[in-house]
């Protein structure tokens, strides 16, 4: 099972709104990652985490808040984001199994900011 | 650094027919290679990856990908076009040797199979 599901599916906040994207798998894998991807474009990294430890972040705003509170679980809260942040944003998660680990990424969550 | 590209915004193809969809790499160290696929409004699903070996991998769904090295490329291919292969195809390399890399992806390559 290779299964990384995300929630919402999709999500309109406004610029002053609070909200928070949830990831969840269940494979025992210890690194996970967040992704952004606008239209027609690829997806690129925002963050990783390894063993629940933030061990990349790709100099993204602050109004973006990672938090992994546990092996299975990685969040991402949003505060005061800009139209311009309008994006699908993916989560994946990997073993960590030296060069040939694969990323297996959820669904996305469709995020639109009014 | 480390980067792929995919030449053709775009690859059409009768059903039943060949497909290859084009990647070139350049790398510093040995290449890691992916195919991922998307559908419409859908994650990145994962096809096929080139570690090390033989050149030719076979991967899900039918697809496989040839490894030249000298041409450095890693196109992903099919034998047997189907309409519901239509989808969004991104080729991608891993950069960082830690345990903690990202995935560099090209900029994706649109097939469409026409019945």
């Amino acid at each position: 099972d290779t299964e990384v599901t995300q929630t919402p599916k999709h999500l309109v906040m406004g610029m002053t709104n609070k909200k928070s994207l949830k990831c969840e798998q269940h494979m025992g894998h210890r690194a996970m990652y967040w992704y952004k991807q606008k239209a027609k474009k690829p997806p690129e990294l925002m963050f990783v985490y390894s063993y629940e430890k933030l061990s990349i972040n790709e100099s993204v705003p602050s109004r973006f808040s990672p938090e992994c509170p546990n092996s299975s679980l990685l969040n991402l809260h949003l505060h005061a984001l800009q139209p311009e942040d309008s994006a699908l944003y993916l989560c994946a998660s990997s073993q960590e199994s030296g060069v040939g680990d694969t990323q297996y990424f959820g669904p996305g969550t469709r995020l639109t900011v009014l | 650094a480390q980067s792929v590209a995919q030449p053709e915004d775009q690859v059409n193809v009768a059903e039943g027919n060949p497909l290859t969809v084009k990647c070139t790499y350049s790398v510093s160290g040995n290449p890691y290679l992916f195919w991922y696929v998307q559908y419409p409004n859908r994650g990145l699903q994962f096809l096929l990856k080139y570690i090390t070996g033989d050149n030719l991998v076979k991967g899900s769904y039918g697809f496989e990908a040839e490894f030249n090295k000298s041409q450095t490329s890693f196109h992903l291919k099919k034998p047997s076009a189907l309409v519901s292969d239509s989808a969004l195809y991104f080729c991608a390399v891993r950069d960082g040797m830690d345990s903690s890399y990202k995935l560099i992806f090209g900029s994706g390559t649109r097939l469409l199979v026409r019945p």
